[in-house]
């Protein structure tokens, strides 16, 4: 069971924004920066976001990440069908003293 | 560019050990600029950390895995491993190697590159 909740599937048409939440408690992602991963059907996860909004200079702009309290969110801009993915957010947690994932969520592109 | 590639049984009968290797390209996993982990998705389902090491000889382990799992590094073949025993079918997953850039700051955990993963069966 994951301690971090993400809705299980979002969805956008081409060229839509999409946001997709993540919740945590005050353990989590109250204390901690967050992370997001890209995993395309069959691949491995792959980093899109560190330290709640930083990109790496593989992953372009149109995906932006971001953290209020024990909630983060991110943000895909002008929605391809390649983005067609499962996300996942994560973040330490410092009760647990493991990093925690969300339970993924499941982007469709209409 | 680092690469990083998960070898080892695919199949593994109940309640025997589970063994994989991680060999590292194109970067040194004695640097010191990174720890080397493992993590784990059965299939269908999300990812679960299962530790990592650093090779100044810090391992820090998945509480909930703990009494079952080492983790060890080769530093003259660049690899590090994973044993897990006393396996059942709830072990069943694709495993991941990993390079963890946070080291000793958990406040900003992440995990920057993935092995491709290999399935591993718990079946008699």
């Amino acid at each position: 069971q994951s301690v971090l909740t993400q809705p299980p599937s979002a969805s956008g048409t081409p060229g839509q924004r999409v946001i997709i939440s993540c919740s945590g408690s005050s353990s989590s992602i109250g204390s901690n920066y967050v992370s997001w991963y890209q995993q395309l059907p069959g691949t491995a996860p792959k980093l899109l976001i560190y330290s709640n909004y930083q990109r790496p200079s593989w992953v372009p702009d149109r995906f932006s990440g971001s953290k209020s309290g024990t909630s983060a969110s991110l943000a895909i801009s002008g929605l391809r069908s390649e983005d067609e993915a499962d996300y996942y957010c994560a973040a330490w947690d410092n009760s647990l003293r493991r990093p925690l994932f969300g339970g993924g969520t499941k982007l469709t592109v209409l | 560019q680092v690469q990083l590639q998960e070898s080892g049984p695919g199949l593994v009968e109940p309640s025997q050990t589970l063994s994989l290797t991680c060999t590292v390209s194109g970067g040194s996993i004695s640097s010191g600029s990174y720890s080397w982990g493992w993590l784990r998705q059965p299939a269908g389902k999300g990812l679960e950390w299962i530790g990592r090491i650093y090779t100044s000889g810090s391992i820090w382990y998945n509480p909930s895995l703990q009494s079952r799992v080492a983790i060890s590094s080769d530093t003259s073949n660049n690899q590090f491993s994973l044993k897990l025993t006393s396996v059942t079918a709830a072990d069943t997953a694709v495993y991941y190697c990993a390079r963890d850039p946070t080291v000793m700051d958990e406040t900003d955990w992440y995990i920057d590159i993935w092995g491709r993963g290999t399935l591993v069966s718990v079946s008699s």
